[in-house]
This record gives C-alpha cells, structure tokens and sequence, in this order.
C-alpha cells in the first residue's frame, strides 16, 4: 500500500528561523508530488508542485525539493514569519494510482512565534 | 486564478435525512474530487470524477452517492446521514497535476 509520512507532526520556531518539513513516501514510482498549506477550518491552498522528472521547485521563501530514489521531499521555509503558521500537507500521485488521485500525508503543523 | 466553491461552509443535520453537498469549478477542469478529513486519518478520497456523468470509487466510499450532470459541477450525496459521517468536506478540481481545493464544509450530523 502507498504510504505518505511527515515527520514531524507539530513543530514551534521564533520568528525569523530557516525551516525544513520532511515528507516521506513508500514508492518510487511517482508523477508528481504537491505541497499544500491549510489554515485552520479552510481549504487547501497549492503552495508547489513537484514533477518526477524534476528535483526542486522555488516560490518566494518556499523550497521544495524531490529525491525520488530516497522517497523524500523536503519543504524549506526561510525566514520564517507568524503568517506562515499553518498545517503544511504533502501529496504524492502514485504512478500504481488512478485518475489523478492524491495520497496524503496527515500534516505537520507550524507554528511561528512572534 | 481557479476558483473552487462549496455550497455551505456549515451545516448540521439529523441522522437519517439525505444530505447534499456542491461543488462547483469555474476553470473547465476534467477532474472533480471529494475528500473527506478526519483529526488523526487524513485527507480520504471518497470518490472522484473524470467528465461529465463519470465517477470513480475512492478509499472510502461508502454511505456515499455522486452527481456530475455538467462538468463544473460535482455534487456528494449522503443517502441516509449517519453520526459517523460528521466531518470536513472538501472538494478539488483539476486539468493536469495540480489540484485546487474549495474551502470546505463542515458538516455535523446530530
């Protein structure tokens, strides 16, 4: 079964630091993986999006980068700010998979201290 | 930019009553789905469509029904609202790879 984890599941920095989420994924075998933030009791907003042939992605503060052969892809936030605090989501389509579908880790929630 | 809406934001419901969730795309994507997220399981897929009048099974879909009569709109059905199913509800959209969600629907069946 296709798995996606993040690791960890809450983390808490001041303002100002440099961050790195970790999302791990059970297949090599890959179209693409996508970043997400969600704010409490919203939807889900695309932050990046990954594909398998390429190994990172930028946008503004936000790096994501793709080891497909590792199974991992990292989330780097700089200098971080009390607007970035939100549960960050990643998403990995599955070449096994049908359709588009996505299979969801479960979220590491950031919280940036002012 | 994609917008995705839903139809309520919130909504509480008796068990038993046939509940009816829309989404609805302004972008002309193929793809429509319906997750449901739970605190501790996740985002699961409960079903999803590929065009007009098409659907697809997820992970979870039982105890639910859907519509998709045009393509911008994707409607889930909840047969006979049980407590069980109390949960956000969160549908998304697509063309290609990326997918763009609406803002949800916190449904509560008492």
């Amino acid at each position: 079964k296709q798995e996606v984890t993040q690791i960890p599941a809450a983390l808490s920095v001041p303002e100002g630091e440099n961050l790195v989420l970790n999302c791990s994924f059970t297949d090599s075998a890959i179209y693409n993986l996508q970043w997400f933030r969600q704010d409490p009791g919203k939807g889900l907003t695309s932050l990046l999006l990954i594909q398998s042939s390429q190994r990172e992605q930028t946008s503004g503060r936000l790096n994501a980068s793709l080891d497909k052969s590792s199974g991992r892809s990292t989330l780097y936030i700089a200098a971080s700010q009390p607007g970035d605090s939100a549960t960050y989501l990643c998403a990995v389509e599955f070449q096994e998979t049908s359709g588009s579908r996505l299979t969801f880790g479960e979220g590491t929630q950031l919280t940036v201290n002012p | 930019d994609v917008k995705v809406t839903q139809s309520s934001r919130y909504l509480v419901k008796r068990t038993g009553e046939k509940v009816f969730l829309e989404c609805v795309q302004d972008m002309d994507h193929e793809n429509m789905f319906w997750y449901r997220q739970d605190p501790g399981l996740g985002l699961r897929l409960i079903y999803f469509s590929y065009d007009v009048k098409m659907k697809e099974k997820g992970d979870i879909p039982e105890g639910y029904s859907v519509s998709r009569e045009k393509k911008e709109r994707f409607s889930l059905i909840l047969e006979s609202a049980s407590t069980n199913q109390t949960s956000m509800y969160l549908c998304a959209s697509s063309f290609t790879a990326e997918q763009y969600f609406g803002p949800g629907t916190r449904l509560t069946v008492t």
